[in-house]
């Protein structure tokens, strides 16, 4: 296996509702990100998870909660977003010299 | 920190014609350089790397980059456009071996069009 899945991949959510995205890997990668891509603009890096830990936070507002919960898995978890926040929302692993991406959930706050 | 600058946001090339996209790095150490390139609403997808082996990298879909560590640049080349070319490419860095969790910076793309 030697993808990066994403789940899932629209979400419509209110500024109110608690949303979780989701990332999967068994590629027995050991470093996992979370990257936000608005339209037309490059992808901004949010947070790096080492060995299960965070290691990197990208000065996120703290309506974005990450969590490492073991090797394989990433999830974000949202609550109380702005409209602004709408975005693509990019997962992606690493090992030695290559990352990998997933397809991203197509996140809009409505 | 290490950075990257795409020339030209937009580049519009026939179909059969060379394709050549540019990329400057900025580093204080050897770069570990990137390309991706990314279909509307979808992820990236790596195309080729340069990781301080061969300073000529072959990638996927008939690319290729050299990197020249005396013009700080990281170009993207192909010898013959298809219509299936036309997307977005990122240029990118690595601060890092990926293993540890490096930080990745992507350039601000370049979007690719093929015309007939």
């Amino acid at each position: 296996d030697t993808e990066v899945t994403q789940t899932p991949k629209h979400l419509v959510m209110g500024m109110t509702n608690k949303k979780s995205l989701k990332c999967e890997q068994h590629m027995g990668h050991r470093a996992m990100y979370w990257y936000k891509q608005k339209a037309k603009k490059p992808p901004e890096l949010m947070f790096v998870y080492s060995y299960e830990k965070l290691s990197i936070n990208e000065s996120v507002p703290s309506r974005f909660s990450p969590e490492c919960p073991n090797s394989s898995l990433l999830n974000l978890h949202l609550h109380a977003l702005q409209p602004e926040d709408s975005a693509l929302y990019l997962c992606a692993s690493s090992q030695g010299d290559g990352y990998t991406f997933g397809s991203g959930t197509r996140l809009t706050v409505v | 920190a290490q950075s990257v600058t795409q020339l030209g946001s937009h580049v519009s090339v026939s179909e059969g014609a060379l394709v050549l996209l540019r990329c400057n790095y900025s580093s204080s150490v050897p770069p570990y350089l990137f390309w991706y390139v990314q279909y509307p609403n979808q992820g990236l997808q790596l195309l080729l790397k340069y990781t301080s082996a061969a300073t000529l990298v072959k990638g996927i879909n008939g690319f290729e980059a050299e990197f020249k560590k005396s013009e700080t640049s990281f170009h993207l080349t192909k010898p013959s456009a298809h219509m299936s070319d036309a997307a977005e490419y990122f240029c990118a860095v690595s601060d890092g071996l990926t293993g540890g969790g490096n930080k990745l910076t992507f350039g601000t793309g370049t979007q690719l069009k093929v015309e007939l």
